[in-house]
């Protein structure tokens, strides 16, 4: 099956500071998701992005499926974009998400 | 936008008793609803794959008969986790297949066991 590999497992920032997270798949997918998982474990979808780049907000995302990476770019980060969050991929043919093992945000006031 | 519905949010149980979680698709219809389970700082893990109408499909080293899965209709699933014990308390999510690509998660189930 797919491996995904999510990276840097922890980040800690000051409020305003901007950031990347990064995944890594080992296949090509046909399904890349970004999600935040907020202190009380609600997963949020971020994005649904299996190629190209989307934005809301101060959230962007960009896949490169050719060469199997995701990026997720926090802009002006806030409090509030504390959590973890994860990026999930699907197979080809496969109904079943493969998750990464997340990065911890931490954004200090 | 699509909206999945799980609950309760938290429960505590006693060891030997079984507790009933149920996930529900609000405004649409799920022919596939997932169950996770996710330890403290872990990612989440798989646990089967639920389709309307049928058996669902368990993945490697989980135990169907004590983690029974129901999906009676296209907007219920429902996981039982019977005789619990300490070492199922976790907390576990349901997610749904919404139709465009993504999935919608539910909001998950703090099961602790006593």
């Amino acid at each position: 099956g797919i491996q995904v590999e999510q990276s840097p497992p922890d980040l800690i920032l000051q409020e305003g500071a901007n950031s990347t997270l990064r995944c890594n798949f080992s296949d090509s997918v046909n399904n890349l998701q970004w999600f935040h998982q907020n202190p009380w474990g609600q997963l949020i979808n971020l994005f649904y992005i299996p190629s190209g780049t989307k934005q809301n907000g101060r959230l962007s995302a960009t896949t490169v499926a050719t060469e199997r990476y995701s990026l997720l770019y926090i802009s002006s980060s806030q409090t509030t974009d504390s959590g973890v969050y994860f990026c999930a991929a699907r197979e080809g043919g496969s109904e079943k998400l493969v998750f990464g093992k997340g990065t911890k945000l931490t954004v200090n006031p | 936008g699509a909206v999945v519905s799980q609950h309760p949010s938290w429960v505590i149980c006693k060891s030997g008793t079984s507790v009933k979680i149920e996930c529900r698709s609000l405004d649409f219809q799920a022919t596939t609803m997932f169950w996770y389970r996710q330890f403290p700082k872990q990612s989440l893990m798989l646990m089967a794959t639920s389709n309307e109408g049928s058996k669902a499909t368990y993945e490697q080293g989980v135990e169907k008969d004590k983690f029974l899965i129901n999906h009676a209709s296209l907007t219920l699933s429902t996981l039982t986790v019977t005789s619990a014990h300490p070492e199922d308390s976790s907390f576990y999510i349901c997610s749904a297949s919404a139709g465009f690509g993504g999935y919608t998660f539910g909001s998950g189930t703090r099961l602790t066991v006593v």
